[in-house]
């Protein structure tokens, strides 16, 4: 039973097209986060949400759209895709929002892009 | 100047050796941190959380010093296994995120 799963693991599309990536977690956690990582391997938070809400938008393109329906999914959507986002990305969760102390983030698995 | 800063590496050790990795925070407010694992293609995964007091969990040892801002990890009777990278994570409640540093990468060879 996968506890953070994204949906597709790869994709590769060419430049200006629109793509979705889809998260989902089990975990009964409240709060969901997209993370980039670059070629260099640098993991930078994109966007945070809380029970559905949006708490973090880390000054992303507005290209990136995230949309939670209900607070066990997240989905991301791309518009106008460029040669600059190829990278990893990963969907995470936690428990309660990051208020609590100690709180552990668990991961999907990543969905490597690659524009072309 | 990043928030969390380590070294990249990579430390080259043998197998049996002892390693320690070092990081740095810049945000005073921080409340938690946090060592993740990373192995290569694959998500992070919490290794351990690190608490003012320092905790060991078997080879492993976290230090925290608030008045530095300043993280460690030892490892401790290095294995092939451990090779990875090591990410240094501070929680940022006040603005509520997970902060990553940019990894540390682990070669143990035989």
């Amino acid at each position: 039973d996968t506890a953070v799963s994204q949906t597709p693991k790869y994709l590769v599309t060419q430049m200006g097209n629109d793509k979705s990536i889809k998260c989902e977690q089990n975990l009964g956690h409240d709060t969901m986060y997209w993370y980039k990582q670059d070629s260099k391997k640098f993991l930078k938070i994109m966007f945070s949400y809380n029970n559905k809400e949006l708490i973090i938008n880390e000054t992303v393109p507005n290209r990136f759209s995230p949309k939670s329906p209900d607070k066990a999914h997240l989905n991301l959507h791309i518009n106008s895709l460029e040669l600059g986002d190829s990278a990893v990305y990963f969907c995470a969760s936690s428990q309660d929002t990051l208020g609590r102390v100690s709180t552990e983030a668990f991961f999907g698995q990543g969905t490597r892009l690659t524009v072309v | 100047r990043k928030e969390v800063e380590q070294d990249p590496g990579p430390f080259n050790v043998p197998e049996g050796a002892t390693v320690a990795f070092n990081c740095t925070y810049s945000n005073s407010a921080s409340q938690s941190f946090f060592w993740y694992r990373q192995d290569c293609r694959k998500e992070p995964k919490l290794l351990m959380s690190v608490y003012s007091s320092g905790n060991e969990d078997g080879r492993f040892t976290a230090q925290l010093n608030r008045a530095s801002q300043y993280i460690s990890l030892l490892i401790r009777d290095s294995k092939l296994s451990d090779s990875a990278t090591y990410l240094c994570v501070v929680l940022n409640t006040g603005f509520q995120k997970l902060v990553f540093g940019t990894g540390t990468r682990l070669l143990v060879s035989p």
